[in-house]
């Protein structure tokens, strides 16, 4: 089955400055790689999401990329503000079976 | 549009005990995932429905974990007996037609505490 791996676990950025979270995934028939935010006590929000035949998508400040080749996909954040501060998920679908990377929990320092 | 409804928000009970959650989707979405987030192993598949029949349910840790989906409008998770090892925060997510390659959306999960 699917296997999804997300690094890192942890990352601390000053504000303003880029975040980049990366992961990959081993089951070459996944076709949808969507990204989640969760903040404390609440429930996960999908932010940006792509699909195998994009190699890139952008929403504003956040992008996510996509590289089917090596089977791994990364989700960029520009100019961090506070409130980006969360535990980020990415995660894979295969058709069968959708599998959450283990998180990465982000910390925007002022 | 009330987004994915679950019910309770909170529960705590005794080991041995019977625990159902219940979730409503968005209406009109006909894939529904159940999913259990715990500090050790995160944010875990336990079963989908796509038009209220069971595809997979392969992340169902054990026979005691049990879901149903009477109608597009309704599910139950339910635990019978809870063991202490249950608890952990389970959320319900739906999405449109096919399902896994569509944005899922969550309720704001029910916090289970087996005592």
């Amino acid at each position: 089955g699917e296997n999804v791996e997300q690094h890192p676990s942890t990352l601390s950025v000053q504000e303003g400055d880029s975040a980049v979270i990366k992961c990959t995934y081993s089951d070459s028939a996944s076709n949808y790689f969507p990204w989640y935010k969760q903040e404390l006590g609440k429930r996960p929000q999908l932010i940006i999401d792509i699909r195998s035949n994009v190699g890139e998508k952008k929403d504003q400040r956040i992008a996510v990329t996509l590289n089917k080749t090596a089977k791994h996909f990364s989700l960029h954040i520009t100019e961090t503000q506070p409130e980006d501060s969360a535990v980020y998920f990415c995660a894979a679908w295969g058709g069968q079976n959708f599998v959450f990377g283990p998180g990465t929990r982000l910390s925007v320092l002022p | 549009d009330a987004g994915v409804i679950q019910s309770p928000r909170h529960e705590v009970t005794e080991m041995g005990q019977e625990v159902t959650l219940r979730c409503k989707p968005i209406s009109g979405h006909n894939s529904l995932f159940w999913y259990r987030q715990t500090m050790m192993r995160g944010l875990e598949l336990l079963i989908y429905f796509n038009n209220n029949v069971p595809i997979d349910d392969s992340g169902m840790p054990e026979d005691r974990f049990s879901a149903k989906m009477p109608n597009a409008s309704f599910s139950t998770l339910k635990i019978q007996p809870s063991e202490p090892r249950d608890s952990a925060v389970y959320f319900c997510a739906s999405s449109y037609n096919p399902g896994g390659s569509k944005p899922q959306h969550f309720g704001d999960g029910t916090r289970l505490s087996i005592l």
